[in-house]
């Protein structure tokens, strides 16, 4: 059974950083893109970075230069740093997989870490 | 990269066909066959519903279909059920990034 299991999340104040984590079961992770997708309390799902099999990254204009997306493939896990934490970053965060050669979907989803930014 | 266009909000009777619209660019959803949708309800997981415009995963309820023309997506639910009410999003391929998601759609079922 695919299973992703987040963890990392917590308060913080802004401009400080904090390292999400993401430890994925159930499939054999270096075969496999990742995401990680945010949803800001009362609004959308917002796709936040993803990864290749090959270490490939890619970000949106909102966290470009401030989170940095990684995988440590022996460990079967993804992780996500962000620094220079605003207000706005404060979401929960899901790690999602996307299947073999499909970068542009996720078919497997985490429950979220919470992360709050705030004084 | 603008995040693409769905309704707030759609309502429908149970039994009831309801369809959202999902309005993107000719560089996106225009441009290639990379449209998906998930539901979402709230607190838990989002759930894919389709993809690649059209088709369904294992285990998603044929009641689900998917669409595309031009530079607008639709996700059709046929005979409307009460565990389908939840948030929408669609999302799609970009010439400059992965994935971009819609605002989400919030279906109520009457």
């Amino acid at each position: 059974e695919v299973q992703l299991v987040e963890s990392g999340g917590g308060l913080v104040q802004p401009g400080g950083s904090l390292r999400l984590s993401c430890a994925a079961s159930g499939f054999t992770f270096s075969n496999y893109d990742m995401h990680w997708v945010r949803q800001v309390p009362g609004k959308g799902l917002e796709w936040v970075s993803a990864i290749g099999t090959t270490g490939d990254t890619y970000y949106p204009g909102s966290v470009k230069g401030r989170f940095t997306i990684s995988r440590e493939d022996p460990k079967n896990s993804l992780y996500l740093q962000m620094n220079s934490l605003r207000a706005g970053d404060t979401a929960v965060y899901y790690c999602a997989r996307a299947p073999k050669y499909s970068i542009h979907y996720c078919d497997f989803w985490g429950q979220g870490t919470l992360v709050t930014v705030s004084s | 990269q603008s995040a693409l266009t769905q309704p707030a909000s759609v309502s429908g009777s149970p039994g009831q066909s309801i369809t959202i619209s999902c309005t993107g660019t000719s560089s996106d959803v225009g441009a290639y066959d990379y449209v998906s949708w998930y539901q979402h309800h709230p607190g838990k997981a989002p759930k894919l519903m389709i993809y690649e415009v059209s088709n369904r995963p294992s285990g998603v309820s044929n009641r689900f279909s998917g669409s595309k023309s031009g530079n607008t997506a639709s996700l059709t639910i046929s005979g409307l059920q009460a565990e389908d009410e939840a948030d929408y999003y669609c999302t799609s391929y970009t010439s400059s990034s992965p994935v971009v998601f819609g605002g989400g759609t919030k279906l109520t079922v009457l």
